[in-house]
């Protein structure tokens, strides 16, 4: 998992309910990264930062935000909108300076199951 | 329809023996493959990346190839052992401006049996 985390671990939401998966790194990386992973299905990209203060949509955004306030932490929130949001979540890092071939380092990951 | 095809969906085997895994892909422009472990309920952890211009790559028991005309790769597992039980993803990226066009297979969940 290198030096990414994530909690918690499981998280329980209620209908109606907004709920925050935290991410922080100690990488010293730019660039990170929230995915979502469903059984049977590859990893889905909801949104990613490269920079302080600036983050992107990935393919499933709606139902989710994001801030990057700090260079360590990137939170997600599954937000009421979410209508279907039990998953696998997994936060990743990467070193944007390091072209192409340079590695996400991914978190333990969070699994968020609906009450 | 997925961009990264990777079978069989799960396999098991018993311990000591060989396998190999398998991932087409459609992606493009090609940029890099990479093979990730996956053990359950954990993020995945890099095995090897493969750039165009590479064939094979090794980590240890683990031997990647990658024939980028037919756009298949294939992930070889030597010896298995018991720790190796867990699902193996394949990861394609195309070349994008901010190198974050990443597009994931479902990945084979492997299971080593004593």
């Amino acid at each position: 998992d290198g030096g990414i985390t994530q909690s918690p671990k499981y998280l329980f939401r209620k209908e109606g309910q907004n709920v925050t998966l935290s991410c922080e790194q100690n990488l010293n990386h730019d660039a990170m990264y929230w995915y979502r992973q469903d059984p049977g299905q590859g990893l889905r990209l909801i949104y990613y930062s490269q920079i302080v203060n600036d983050f992107q949509k990935g393919d499933i955004a709606e139902g989710y935000s994001v801030s990057r306030e700090k260079k360590e932490s990137f939170p997600l929130t599954v937000t009421s909108a979410q209508k279907n949001p039990t998953a696998f979540y997994l936060c990743a890092s990467r070193n944007r300076l390091s072209g192409a071939k340079g590695d996400q380092y991914f978190g333990p990951g969070t699994r968020l199951l609906v009450l | 329809k997925n961009q990264v095809e990777q079978s069989p969906q799960s396999l098991i085997i018993l311990e000591g023996k060989n396998c190999t895994l398998q991932c087409n892909y459609t992606v493009s422009p090609f940029s890099n493959l990479r093979w990730y472990k996956q053990d359950t309920g954990r993020g995945p952890v890099s095995l090897t990346i493969m750039t165009f211009s590479e064939n094979t790559k090794s980590n240890g028991r683990y031997t990647a190839t990658l024939d980028a005309d037919t756009k298949q790769s294939s992930l070889h597992i030597t010896a298995s052992q018991l720790s190796d039980s867990a699902s193996y993803i394949c990861v394609v990226s195309a070349k994008s401006y901010n190198n974050n066009d990443m597009r994931f297979g479902a990945g084979t969940r492997l299971t080593v049996k004593p």
